[in-house]
């Protein structure tokens, strides 16, 4: 299993600006996944990060909105830059069990609020 | 197209009663692994039970079970004996063995409402 500490756990931020998300696992992990929860919708993957590598990302978004850092096997962060109220969402991180037959994990969630 | 398919967007249930949320998936891979989640409207992730296509009993956790259906393609959760605490957002997902740790794909969700 893994905890992840996710953190800030919600923020109100001015359009324009730019928040960045941290996620501390207490395990090491290869990889971590960044998703996207839009109001009343799915999960939507943002993008997958690998230590010592650059992020993969999915259709949809790109790194200049979504930078990502992945400087170790235990953290990661992602930044909503240069925010609209259309990027109002909860931002999740997670790492996967490692095999087919484990659960994910989750992060706490962030809920982003731009005004 | 759609790997994961939830059609319920909104469930109402009785306290007490059981309940049936629906998931269909669709994958050409025949190894692959089926998990449920609950959402509260705290936002955070609960992973409530997981069945592996070679499985050959339906999943069961505590008051979660699995209605497996492996040639319709289909997992659906059942929560017996409903309680207030069970009203929340469920996400049917779905992992697929293409190669180990791969982030797991989500349906639309059912939200849930029990009431009293």
């Amino acid at each position: 299993s893994a905890v992840i500490s996710q953190k800030p756990s919600r923020d109100i931020c001015q359009r324009g600006t730019s928040l960045t998300i941290q996620c501390q696992v207490d395990s090491q992990v290869t990889m971590m996944f960044w998703y996207r929860q839009q109001p009343g919708q799915s999960l939507t993957l943002i993008a997958t990060a690998n230590q010592g590598s650059e992020a993969t990302y999915e259709s949809g978004f790109v790194i200049d909105k979504f930078p990502i850092s992945r400087p170790n096997l235990t953290f990661s962060t992602l930044t909503v830059s240069n925010m609209s109220p259309e990027d109002s969402s909860i931002y999740l991180c997670s790492v996967g069990g490692g095999a087919l037959n484990t659960e994910a994990f989750f992060g706490q969630g962030t809920r982003l609020t731009v005004v | 197209a759609q790997k994961i398919t939830q059609t319920q967007p909104g469930m109402f249930v009785q306290e007490k009663e059981a309940v049936t949320l629906d998931c269909t998936y669709d994958t050409s891979d025949p190894s692959y692994g089926l998990f449920w989640y609950k959402q509260p409207s705290s936002g955070e992730m609960i992973f409530l039970i997981y069945q592996g296509s070679y499985d050959q009993q339906n999943a069961t956790e505590g008051r979660y079970s699995l209605n497996f259906q492996k040639a319709r393609k289909s997992a659906n959760l059942v929560i017996s004996a409903s309680q207030l605490g069970d009203s929340a957002m469920y996400f049917c997902a779905m992992r697929e063995a293409t190669a180990g740790n791969t982030p797991l794909v989500f349906g639309k969700g059912t939200r849930l409402s029990v009431i009293a």
